[in-house]
């Protein structure tokens, strides 16, 4: 079926270290896709998002990287500091879509 | 500027009750979407209103209904709970449909629990 997936369920990083984690997604026909994050007891927080027609995008802190050849989504946190302990997720929507497909998630933690 | 609220934060059913999430949409959204969260999952989508109707809706049973009141603000009814139904409960809104790109914003949730 179709799905968005994540490489790595877990990834810590020490302090002021880059961050680095990865999406798979199946539908060639998404066109659009969000990056959030969840802290504990919190609803998922939007930090970027990119297009179809875009291979990257930056924030702040923050860079979103799309590989369409390979259905791959990538969130680049920068200089990573203990608020950026979160859960992850990638999310696409598909052409004309009406909701989000979201991956399961990836655990980030920061040590100091 | 308000963002997304939902009430109750907490609930605790037993099986077979039924059970009344409510939302309200950040300021200037009119489109209010359902997801449930389960424990260490991502995010999965219940069904979207605008406009007062359901406009899509994904793999749930019919024990799973909603609402969309004149001022945007919506709920969700979950009926006959099973334990299965244990979950963060999160409303997301959005500003009207355009080419397909619709920013979500999300309520911290209703974590219910069902015994």
């Amino acid at each position: 079926g179709e799905s968005v997936g994540l490489h790595l369920p877990t990834l810590s990083v020490q302090e002021g270290d880059n961050s680095i984690i990865n999406c798979a997604y199946s539908n060639s026909a998404s066109d659009y896709f969000i990056w959030y994050k969840q802290e504990s007891g919190k609803g998922p927080q939007f930090i970027i998002d990119i297009r179809s027609n875009m291979d990257k995008r930056q924030g702040q802190r923050v860079t979103v990287l799309l590989n369409k050849t390979v259905k791959h989504l990538s969130l680049q946190i920068a200089a990573t500091q203990p608020g950026d302990s979160a859960v992850y997720f990638c999310a696409e929507n598909r052409p004309a879509g009406q909701n989000f497909v979201f991956g399961p998630g990836t655990r980030l933690s920061v040590l100091p | 500027d308000a963002g997304v609220t939902q009430s109750p934060t907490h609930l605790i059913k037993t099986r077979g009750q039924q059970v009344t999430l409510r939302c309200s949409p950040k300021s200037g959204h009119d489109t209010v979407s359902w997801y449930q969260q389960a424990l260490g999952q991502g995010p999965q989508f219940i069904f979207q209103y605008y406009e007062e109707e359901e406009r899509q809706r994904g793999n749930f049973p019919d024990r799973f209904s909603g609402h969309q009141f004149p001022n945007y603000s919506s709920e969700l009814n979950v009926n006959a709970l099973l334990l299965g139904d244990s979950a963060l409960y999160l409303c997301a809104s959005s500003t009207p449909h355009r080419g397909g790109n619709e920013k979500l914003f999300f309520g911290s949730g209703t974590q219910l629990s069902v015994l």
